[in-house]
């Protein structure tokens, strides 16, 4: 039962352009949305996260946007960099932080 | 460093051998999460361990896996008899608590049934 989906297992950017990874769910109790970014044979490091009061929420070069209506949502980052060429995952999870949903992952590469 | 520990980072086994996985979670942190990751696919949950509680085990096999997080130490993955499908990659994270939501994750243990 794949309640976080990630339908697009690969993406490919210039640098310097606007890279947009893109998330659904299915579940309507998820509170809370993150993003993750793995390097090969490294574990995932923490992006930036979301809570489902807001409708966005930026840092820096990233900036997460959260459709509640459309259970959906969405990574963005500009400028990309090389350095930003990763598997990009995004996970869900409720407020009582149980469990983390994770979807299959996205992976980013950004051209020079 | 004060990260996510975890090893061994790479353990080779045979069918039927016992593999135990080790984490120690990041100073402070009280809970343990558990996830596999099998190739080319997503991060699957396995186990959530406080301090000598199993809290949620949902994602864990009902047969050969066992978790633990003693009040001292740091938390084991075991897996009993293993077989050439439990070959994967297993990621221990930290969390300080219920107030945040961000996981901190090791490097990983990658397990190759031979």
């Amino acid at each position: 039962d794949q309640q976080v989906k990630q339908n697009s297992p690969s993406l490919s950017v210039q640098e310097g352009r606007i890279s947009i990874l893109n998330c659904d769910y299915t579940n309507s109790m998820f509170d809370y949305f993150l993003w993750y970014k793995k390097y090969p044979a490294e574990g995932p490091t923490f992006l930036i996260s979301i809570s489902s009061i807001k409708d966005k929420n930026e840092d820096g070069r990233f900036t997460v946007f959260l459709n509640k209506s459309a259970k959906h949502l969405s990574l963005h980052i500009v400028p990309s960099q090389p350095g930003d060429s990763a598997v990009y995952f995004c996970a869900a999870t409720s407020y009582n932080f149980n469990k983390f949903y994770f979807g299959s992952g996205t992976k980013l590469n950004v051209k020079p | 460093n004060a990260g996510v520990m975890q090893n061994p980072r790479h353990l080779v086994r045979r069918r039927g051998q016992e593999a135990r996985l080790r984490c120690s979670p990041m100073k402070g942190h009280s809970h343990v999460y558990w996830y596999r990751q099998l190739p080319e696919e997503g991060l699957k949950f396995m186990v959530y361990l406080q301090k000598e509680n199993i809290i949620d085990e949902s994602g864990m096999p009902k047969e050969r896996f066992s978790a633990e997080f003693p009040k001292e130490g740091p938390s084991i993955l075991r897996i009993q008899q293993v077989v050439r499908g439990d070959s994967a990659a297993y990621f221990c994270a930290s969390s300080p608590g219920q107030a945040t939501g961000e996981l901190f994750f090791g490097e990983g243990s990658r397990l190759t049934v031979l």
